[in-house]
């Protein structure tokens, strides 16, 4: 079975300084791992993924996540917050054996103090 | 490029109304699949299709049906719409492989009353 745990319902950081947003999965297969961006009232965007290349993936908005099977982690990170990184993000796992399993997990709301 | 597109971007029932959502991608993509948003509990499965013709069940299917006869469609219909149905739906496809992202529709407010 798989599974997707991300770790803060909530973080807050001030404007210029760095963003952790922790995401665990479980899988039995060599996943694929993806995070999500929605903004209010808004579709979920992708910010990067992974499948099986780079263990370190770069993806929009200076935005960057690294694999880490050991510790079956998938953080998202950026060096400087800006205020319009406010949004509400999703880490997702999508299993390598049949397409339909694809697991979200419940969400991380990233505030940015000015 | 449309993408995914989702009508209708708000929508009030009430109970015991049936409607369709409807969603259309033009990206040729096999997998499509409907999501609901409520607070707290992130997005649910309801139903997805791996290709014309064939549907499946997710997390939450009571209360709805799909139908998936061309590639490009996949409509998502409430037969007798209840408040617990109250939500923001999602359309999202994808290509039929088990690296693909997944492209989501701007979403559906429906509100039941």
């Amino acid at each position: 079975a798989q599974s997707v745990t991300q770790l803060d319902s909530h973080v807050s950081v001030s404007e210029g300084t760095p963003v952790l947003l922790r995401c665990n999965y479980s899988s039995s297969y060599s996943p694929s791992l993806f995070w999500y961006v929605q903004h209010p009232n808004k579709g979920l965007q992708l910010l990067l993924k992974y499948t099986s290349a780079a263990t370190l993936v770069k993806g929009i908005n200076g935005f960057e996540a690294e694999f880490k099977k050991s510790e079956t982690s998938f953080h998202l990170t950026k060096p400087s917050a800006h205020m319009s990184d406010a949004a509400e993000y999703f880490c997702v796992v999508r299993n390598s054996v049949g397409a339909s399993k694809i697991i979200f997990g419940s969400g991380t709301r990233l505030s940015i103090r000015p | 490029n449309a993408g995914v597109t989702q009508t209708p971007k708000f929508q009030v029932l009430k109970t015991g109304q049936s409607m369709t959502l409807q969603c259309a991608q033009d990206m040729n993509h096999e997998y499509m699949s409907w999501y609901r948003q409520d607070p707290g509990m992130g997005l649910r499965l309801i139903h997805y299709s791996v290709g014309a013709g064939i549907t499946d069940q997710g997390e939450v299917p009571n209360g709805y049906n799909v139908s998936r006869s061309t590639t490009e469609d996949f409509p998502l219909r409430l037969l007798s719409a209840a408040p617990s149905q109250t939500s923001v739906y999602f359309c999202a496809s994808s290509y039929r492989t088990d690296t693909g992202e997944l492209f989501f529709g701007e979403g559906s407010r429906l509100t039941v009353l």
